[in-house]
């Protein structure tokens, strides 16, 4: 597996708390991506880096904000998480514009809003 | 806007036997499409992609072969095995740049001894 580590792996926490999910990577890929997984879904993109402090929504971004300070870090924060919120979400890198465009997961985070 | 559908959502079939998944996609300009494996509880993970200068790709049982025209692309799995039960996953990147993905809902692929 590509260097990408997500924490926490697993999180309780109740309506309107904020949260903040962390992707880390060790190689120094330019791209970060943030999706959730839910059934019958798919994977739908959130936001997305293309590179330090350069960030942007993608399709279901309402009630998610990113931050990156460093290449290798890509923080994921839900103001004042709801019960739709609750999900599995993946971090993605990829390395290159204009390819390779693969893109590689990590091992995701379960979050579950009471 | 962008979109990708995946067909068919649940897929069952004997050991041996093959399966075949079907996705369409929207946008005209997408020039690269990959195919994820994801076995329950773990992460998505990239088992063979084309790109649109080819029509077809091989890697041992699995082939995916493309029609640009039609806007589908199609993952087949040759002498299907247990370790093949998963959900499987297609995508097609944007043409918006930043290597975004775009990806279908997904196919539960059981494989029965």
């Amino acid at each position: 597996d590509a260097g990408i580590t997500q924490s926490p792996r697993h999180k309780v926490t109740e309506t309107g708390t904020p949260v903040t999910l962390r992707c880390h990577q060790t190689e120094n890929h330019r791209y970060m991506y943030w999706y959730r997984q839910d059934p019958g879904h798919g994977l739908r993109l959130i936001h997305y880096s293309y590179g330090v402090k350069d960030t942007d929504k993608g399709e279901v971004s309402d009630g998610y904000s990113v931050s990156r300070s460093k290449t290798e870090d890509f923080l994921l924060t839900l103001e004042s998480a709801t019960s739709s919120q609750t999900s599995v979400y993946f971090c993605a890198i990829s390395a290159l514009a204009g390819g390779p465009y693969e893109q590689f997961f990590g091992p995701g985070t379960r979050l579950t809003v009471l | 806007g962008e979109n990708v559908e995946q067909h068919p959502s649940t897929l069952s079939v004997q050991e041996g036997d093959s399966a075949v998944i079907k996705c369409t996609y929207s946008d005209s300009a997408s020039n690269y499409f990959p195919w994820y494996k994801q076995e329950l509880g773990k992460r998505p993970q990239l088992i063979i992609d084309i790109r649109s200068n080819v029509g077809e790709k091989k890697d041992q049982r699995i082939a995916v072969t493309l029609n640009k025209t039609a806007k589908h692309f199609s993952l087949h799995i040759t002498e299907t095995q247990p370790e093949d039960s998963a959900v499987y996953f297609c995508a097609a990147i944007s043409s918006g740049g930043y290597n975004k993905l775009i990806f279908g809902a997904g196919t539960r692929l059981a494989v029965h001894p």
